[in-house]
């Protein structure tokens, strides 16, 4: 079946530093992507919709600024998080529609961050 | 905004033992109803999806899930379940139309033992 993978699967970094998350479709092409954040015990939440050559579309209330997204192929999508602070520590996961059945998704197994 | 709730956060069973687990989401007009679940280790994988139609859907490893409108639940049923399926089941809906925007509950960590 399709495959989603991220990488990496969990960084730590200090505070004020910016953090790359990748999302890669691994045998199929996705001209969407969404990016969720997992807090502990706590449902995903949808943060924004990753749009192969176009902006992204930001849910309420997340930073365009803060979390930058870049869908630079039909493979690829990247979640940069910018001066990192320790609450930005979570659980991101992201997400591809399969071609096959649009609203069937495949995610990805995640990306544990922790800001020091 | 759509809003989506789990009431069972921790559920044990014995094997063989029936299973349901309650979702309630509330929403102004129609949506697309989902379970999916997420077994130890892996990713969240589709369990089953309601667009319209028959109320009563299956959905893979002989899950089923009735959607009843009038009580805005999709609620997931399973006549007996396996120590396999020891997992964590998330319920979520997206509006009809909406893009495929999930909103997802908060989980239910099901434990089944032997």
């Amino acid at each position: 079946g399709a495959v989603v993978s991220q990488h990496p699967s969990r960084v730590i970094c200090k505070s004020g530093t910016s953090v790359k998350i990748e999302c890669r479709s691994l045998d199929f092409q996705a001209t969407t992507m969404f990016w969720y954040r997992q807090f502990p015990k706590q449902s995903l939440m949808l943060m924004a919709t990753s749009n192969e050559g176009s902006k992204a579309t930001y849910e309420q209330g997340v930073e365009k600024d803060k979390f930058l997204i870049n869908h630079a192929s039909l493979t690829l999508s990247t979640l940069t998080v910018t001066s990192a602070h320790p609450e930005d520590s979570s659980f991101y996961i992201c997400s591809a529609p399969s071609n096959r059945d649009y609203y069937e998704q495949y995610f990805g197994p995640g990306t544990r961050l922790t800001v020091t | 905004a759509q809003s989506v709730s789990q009431h069972n956060h921790h559920v044990i069973l014995s094997e063989a033992a029936s299973l349901e687990l309650g979702c309630n989401y509330s929403y102004g007009g129609t949506v697309n109803l989902f379970w999916y679940v997420q077994y130890p280790g892996q990713h969240l994988q589709l369990l089953l999806k309601y667009f319209s139609g028959d109320p009563l859907v299956k959905g893979i490893k002989g899950f089923e899930a009735e959607f009843i409108k009038s009580k805005f639940s999709f609620n997931l049923r399973k006549p007996s379940v396996q120590w396999s399926d020891t997992a964590e089941y998330f319920c979520a809906v997206s509006p009809t139309g909406g893009g495929n925007k999930l909103t997802f509950g908060t989980g239910t960590q099901l434990k089944v033992e032997l």
